[in-house]
């Protein structure tokens, strides 16, 4: 059965922290891990990582996959109250010719002034 | 680009009817849709993966004669929760995805619907 640990589920910080998301997965076939900021609707697409050890980097926010540990980060700089939001990690995983995303729980992050 | 929408947003129906949501990619044609569950305080759960003119795939634990899916064209999914019960009431996301030429794999989401069932 796929399984995708997220940690902490739940952290409080405040502006100008440095955060680090965590994110252990078991999936059958697996091609590549995503992840996700979900506000008050529909999660919003971040990164997309497929090979090992090479950072994504978008603004303040950056990501790695390690495949030989099965595990991701999600690290966001000098935080900020807009990066208060539910991060999505999702592996995408094959089976029987279809694809799909498996998604953890979900680390809330709650960012206060 | 690569706008999902979803109607309606929330609804609310009695225990015994019919819920029609439907999910639409608004600039690109989707090779696949995606209808998600998600419960409050858990992640999102995959109910049924359909590709556009075939039979929806469900995931294991979903029945498929309850929540009906149609896949009709390449911009359109409709989800129907048929005989709706008090636990139906979710949060209900689809999302389309499309195959670009470089094989990067991308899956846009919608809004959700939120039902409530009374």
């Amino acid at each position: 059965e796929d399984k995708v640990v997220q940690s902490p589920l739940s952290l409080v910080v405040h502006e100008g922290d440095t955060v680090t998301l965590n994110c252990s997965y078991e999936v059958t076939n697996f091609r590549s891990l995503l992840w996700y900021k979900q506000e008050k609707k529909a999660p919003t697409f971040l990164f997309m990582l497929t090979s090992s050890g090479i950072e994504k980097k978008s603004g303040r926010l950056s990501s790695i996959l390690d495949k030989k540990e099965l595990s991701s980060i999600l690290n966001i700089t000098a935080t900020q109250t807009g990066d208060s939001a539910i991060y999505l990690c999702a592996p995408r995983s094959t089976q029987g010719g279809s694809e799909k995303l498996v998604f953890g729980k979900g680390t809330k992050l709650t960012v206060n002034p | 680009g690569a706008v999902v929408s979803q109607h309606p947003s929330w609804v609310i129906c009695k225990s015994g009817t019919s819920v029609k949501i439907e999910c639409r990619s608004l600039d690109f044609q989707a090779t696949t849709m995606f209808w998600y569950r998600q419960f409050p305080k858990q992640s999102l759960m995959l109910m049924a993966t359909s590709n556009e003119g075939s039979k929806a795939t469900y995931e294991q634990g979903v029945e498929k004669d309850k929540f009906l899916i149609n896949h009709a064209s390449l911009t359109l999914s409709t989800l129907t929760v048929t005989s709706a019960h008090p636990e139906d009431s979710s949060f209900y996301i689809c999302s389309a995805s499309r195959l670009r030429p470089d094989i990067t794999y991308e899956q846009y989401f919608g809004p959700g619907t939120r039902l409530t069932v009374t």
